[in-house]
């Protein structure tokens, strides 16, 4: 069955740099990868969708990758503020192409 | 700005007792999901409808959770008899384009079972 790898539960780092997380994915091909913002006791809120034949896709500080040759995407946010504190989960459309799955998350925290 | 709406916010049962929980998506919104999170760990899909079909539930207890969307826009949770391991939080979320497009999250109901 397909499995979702964050592979850091907690990443920290100081003001201003650049955050990158990891999703890694295996035994199957999504055909679109989602990340979401989650804050502690609220539901996840979409952040940005990437297909499988796009490389790249960025909106504001955020930016997202997607090989689907190494099975990874990752996520950056450029110029991190400790207002993105949160947890970031991937997501992806199942073998079916009906359901959403997500991965466990890695909870990022920004120093200032 | 339209939002999935879930009640209630905060529930405690005992265990043996049975428990409801109820969600209203996005007007509009065919997909409708309904996810378990326990604390540390990702969203958990228990099941999935298409309009008032059921597309997904092969994760859902079937021994004690029960799902349904009658009409194809609200839908009810229930879990019965509750047992301490169901703690967690429950969330619906809905979407246009199943997997394929953004879900959308309600702000989840805390079960607590003691």
């Amino acid at each position: 069955s397909q499995k979702i790898e964050q592979n850091s539960e907690a990443l920290n780092i100081q003001e201003g740099k650049t955050a990158t997380l990891t999703c890694n994915y295996t035994n199957y091909s999504p055909a679109y990868l989602q990340w979401y913002r989650q804050d502690p006791g609220r539901g996840p809120v979409f952040l940005l969708l990437i297909r499988e034949n796009e490389k790249e896709k960025r909106k504001e500080r955020l930016k997202v990758t997607f090989d689907t040759t190494l099975k990874q995407s990752l996520f950056h946010i450029t110029a991190s503020q400790p207002a993105d504190s949160a947890t970031y989960l991937c997501a992806l459309d199942n073998q079916a192409g009906t359901a959403l799955i997500f991965g466990k998350g890695t909870t990022l925290s920004v120093s200032s | 700005e339209a939002e999935v709406a879930q009640s209630p916010r905060y529930k405690i049962t005992e265990k043996s007792q049975a428990v409801a929980f109820w969600c209203d998506p996005i007007s509009g919104h065919a997909t409708l999901y309904w996810y378990r999170q326990i604390l540390g760990q990702g969203p958990e899909l228990l099941v999935q409808f298409q309009d008032e079909s059921v597309v997904d539930d092969s994760q859902l207890p079937k021994d004690r959770f029960s799902a349904e969307r009658l009409k194809g826009v609200d839908s009810t949770l229930k879990i019965q008899p509750a047992e301490l391991g169901d703690s967690a939080m429950y969330l619906c979320a809905s979407s246009t384009q199943n997997g394929r497009s953004e879900a959308f999250f309600g702000q989840g109901t805390r079960l607590t079972v003691v």
